[in-house]
Parts: structure tokens; sequence; C-alpha cells
């Protein structure tokens, strides 16, 4: 079975500082990753997501994400966060191939972003 | 593209009473729905998958008998509380893929309070 592990439940950052949010999965071959932002009361947004290829990926909102297979990571990246970037931070992992996981997502805890001005 | 509706955004009931909540693919055929809870301060977790046309696969755990699940077009599931209770209170997200893709395209979700 799938798993998602988010190891920090709450960050707090400084407007202008840089950030990395971490994700840690578990999964038996290479799985779908994604990363989505939550506002309070609001649906998931995609901010960005890795199928294969290039492992270092660019999403939306100036994030980025790297995949990397040998930690099982597959960590949120922003060099300059702003304080509009304060929401809650979703990893994901997805199955690839057929069987019933095949389509469902499972997601981290998630990761709730303070920025301080 | 890829828009996901849902309707209501909130609703309030009576303890015993049925909710239906609809989600609704606005650009796109939705060939596969889901449907999600999530509590206060607490990730999502799956409660059903459904195919257009077909029944509804539930995770472990979820009575279906209870939250009953209805994808009779390849633009509309349905999420139906019956006897609701206070502990049903939560947000409830759905979400649709098409062709058979991993990647899911989220609904904004509709607070359900049971009074």
């Amino acid at each position: 079975a799938q798993s998602v592990t988010q190891p920090d439940i709450h960050i707090t950052v400084s407007e202008g500082a840089s950030l990395e949010l971490r994700c840690n999965y578990s999964y038996g071959a290479t799985p779908y990753l994604f990363w989505y932002v939550q506002s309070p009361g609001q649906g998931l947004q995609l901010l960005l997501k890795y199928f294969s290829g290039d492992t270092l990926v660019q999403g939306i909102k100036g994030f980025e994400a790297e995949f990397k297979r040998s930690q099982s990571s597959f960590n949120l990246r922003k060099p300059s966060v702003h304080w509009s970037d304060a929401a809650e931070y979703f990893c994901a992992v997805g199955a690839q191939g057929g069987g019933t996981s095949y389509g469902k997502l499972t997601f981290g805890q998630g990761t709730i972003l303070t920025v301080h001005p | 593209g890829a828009v996901v509706s849902q309707h209501p955004s909130r609703v309030i009931c009576k303890s015993g009473t049925s909710v239906k909540i609809e989600c609704r693919s606005l650009d796109f055929q939705a060939t596969t729905m889901f449907w999600y809870r999530q509590f206060p301060k607490q990730s999502l977790m799956l409660m059903a998958t459904s195919n257009e046309g077909s029944k509804a696969t539930y995770e472990q755990g979820v009575e279906k008998d209870k939250f009953l699940i209805n994808h009779a077009s390849l633009t509309l599931s349905t999420l139906t509380v019956t006897s609701a209770h206070p502990e049903d209170s939560s947000f409830y997200i759905c979400s649709a893929s098409y062709g058979g893709g991993t990647e899911q395209f989220f609904g904004p979700g509709t607070r359900l309070t049971v009074l």
C-alpha cells in the first residue's frame, strides 16, 4: 500500500525567506507525485506534479519540487516566500499501473505554512 | 480547463435528515469521480470512487448505506448523506479524472454541519 509522510505539521517563515516542505512516500514502484495547496475552507489547487522524466519539476506560483528516488522524497521548495503563500500544503502519491489502487491518491497529513511579515 | 464545481458550498441540517451534495465537471467528461472527507486540521480521506454508470467502490470503514453515491452521467456525481448525525459534520470534497488518468481535479468543497 502507498503512504505519504509530511514530517512538519507547522512551519513558520519570514516573508522573503526560502522555503522547503518535506514529503516522503512509500510505494513499490515509481509513483505519481503531487503537491496541492489549500486555503482555509477551500478546495485543493494543484501546484505541481511528477509523472516521469526530469526529476526537478516547476509549478505555479514559483514553486518547484525535486523527486529523489534514493530518498523516497518529493520536497517542495520556493526561493522567496510571499505572505499570500500562507496556507496548508498537501503532498500526495498516486498509483501507476492497474489494480484496485489505480487512480487513487493518498495524501500526507499536510503542512501548515505561516508567513511572518 | 478541468474545472469541478460543488453545490452547495455549505449546508446546515438537523440530525436525522438527508443531505445531497452535487459534484459537476464543467468542461470535461469525468470518467471517474472521487469523494473525500476532511475533518478540521486533518488530511483528506478517500471515501469512495465512482465510475460513470457503475456502482461506487467504498473504502474500508465507510458505510455505503449511509453515504449514497450516484454517478449517473459523465459530468455529475452526487453524494447523499442519509440520516445525518452531528458526527457526520465535515468538509466534503469531490474530485474528477478523465481518460483513465491519475491526475484529479478538485472541487471547492462542501461544509456540512449537522445540528
